[in-house]
């Protein structure tokens, strides 16, 4: 069974810093992967999808990359803004069916102003 | 409108009620998917539909109840619920399994 963690739960940084959030899963066989930002009380909006394929994927100030040999994506964020507060997740999909995507408890993400 | 539409937005219902929540899709998906988000937990998977023919039930207790009448609408039909089942439930699309998964913005259910 495929298990997504990521690291770190909970991150608070100031305005302008540059970060990096953590997705690891167990399961390397994936197809692609895809990061959300879910904002409080909200859906799941999607960033960027990654197919297995690729190394990096880029979307503005948004830069996903994935290692699947080691079971390992991160989401780069250039220039963090206090708009880019929300929870942050990410979901590996197996092939093989409708039901193959895991999903993390996701990163929750404070930009301070 | 585009995208993933769910109504209601909030739900209240007592133990004994019958409610039933609402998605359409207007991406031209062939699944659709209802979701479980509870706190502090990761996204459950409860139903998907692929082409109106339900292709997955994740063992969810028969007290929900899913209907598709067509690709662009699914259902979540809910009845004598537990307290337990407040939670955020999430609808989604997606042209295929493989393909990226589009979500509405969830009904926030309370049961009391």
């Amino acid at each position: 069974k495929q298990e997504v963690t990521q690291i770190p739960a909970a991150l608070s940084v100031p305005e302008g810093e540059n970060l990096v959030l953590n997705c690891s899963f167990t399961d390397s066989a994936i197809y692609n992967l895809q990061w959300f930002r879910q904002d409080p009380g909200k859906g799941l909006t999607s960033l960027l999808l990654i197919q297995s394929s690729q190394r990096e994927q880029t979307s503005g100030r948004l830069n996903a990359s994935l290692d699947k040999s080691s079971g390992r994506s991160t989401l780069y964020i250039a220039a963090s803004q206090p708009g880019d507060s929300a929870t942050y997740l990410c979901a590996p999909f197996l092939s093989g069916g409708y039901q193959k995507v895991t999903f993390g408890t996701g990163t929750k993400l404070q930009v301070i102003p | 409108e585009t995208g993933v539409t769910q109504t209601p937005r909030h739900l209240v219902m007592g133990m004994t009620n019958k409610k039933s929540l609402k998605c359409e899709q207007h991406l031209g998906h062939n699944a659709m998917y209802w979701y479980k988000q509870s706190a502090k937990k990761p996204l459950e998977l409860m139903f998907v539909y692929s082409l109106e023919e339900r292709v997955e039930n994740n063992s969810v207790p028969s007290r929900f109840s899913p209907e598709c009448p067509n690709s662009s609408h699914l259902f979540l039909h809910l009845h004598t619920l537990q307290p337990e089942d407040s939670a955020l439930y999430l609808c989604a699309s997606s042209q295929d399994g493989i393909s990226p998964l589009h979500f509405g913005n969830g009904t926030r259910l309370t049961v009391t």
